[in-house]
């Protein structure tokens, strides 16, 4: 089934605690995303990949580490969360921005 | 900054009416697409329309492209209770996919 996968659903964490969220496809895409979604601010571009070893920042980049290593992972990774980070994260993917995106599940992340 | 704004930001009706949605956007765009996400969920794609498209269908939604306003229109006819969703649209710019801020589609039984 042509799906993105999403890990963790739900995250509770520290201040300071390094974490990672994974987000894996099998539809051979070449472009992934990751956004987040707050209330009243809709969906907030952070960062993409137009392919392997290609990332370029989004709208709201700062506080956020992303890698391209493979085709079909893009992880994100946040080195030191803070509470203003406390947020819900969805991954997508889609063959180019010129094509539908299809979107992971979600992780609903708090910091505390 | 947003490229795309929705508008109304919520809109309430009842089942059988029609619902229409309007995004407008600043740029230049290759393609408009309307998703749908039900309560904290993913977002569903709906439609893509090409900038060199006026008018696209798919089942009871009716999407409407203007590039001269640029602005997009998002129509769903005889809407049903199941339509209760938040409804964006999303435009190309410069190699991203941005997103509105949504509206609120509420349809009561």
């Amino acid at each position: 089934e042509a799906q993105v996968t999403q890990n963790p659903r739900y995250l509770i964490t520290v201040t300071g605690k390094k974490l990672t969220v994974t987000c894996s496809q099998n539809m051979n895409h070449e472009y992934m995303s990751w956004y987040r979604q707050d209330p009243g601010l809709g969906l907030r571009q952070i960062y993409y990949s137009m392919n392997v070893e290609v990332t370029d920042k989004g709208d709201v980049p700062e506080g956020y580490k992303v890698s391209r290593k493979e085709k079909r992972n893009f992880p994100l990774i946040l080195e030191s969360p803070s509470p203003n980070q406390t947020s819900l994260y969805f991954c997508a993917s889609s063959l180019s921005t010129n094509e539908k995106l299809f979107f992971g599940s979600g992780t609903q992340l708090s910091v505390l | 900054s947003q490229q795309g704004e929705e508008d109304p930001q919520a809109l309430s009706i009842q089942e059988g009416e029609n619902a229409t949605m309007n995004c407008s956007y600043k740029t230049s765009i290759n393609n408009l697409q309307w998703y749908r996400q039900n309560s904290g969920r993913g977002l569903v794609h709906l439609i893509l329309i090409r900038s060199n498209e006026r008018e696209k269908h798919s089942g009871r939604l009716r999407v409407t492209l203007d590039t001269s306003k640029k602005s997009s229109s998002l129509l769903i006819t005889a809407s049903r209770a199941a339509d209760t969703a938040s409804y964006f649209c999303a435009t190309d710019a410069r190699g991203k996919l941005i997103f509105g801020q949504g509206t609120e589609l509420s349809v009561k039984p």
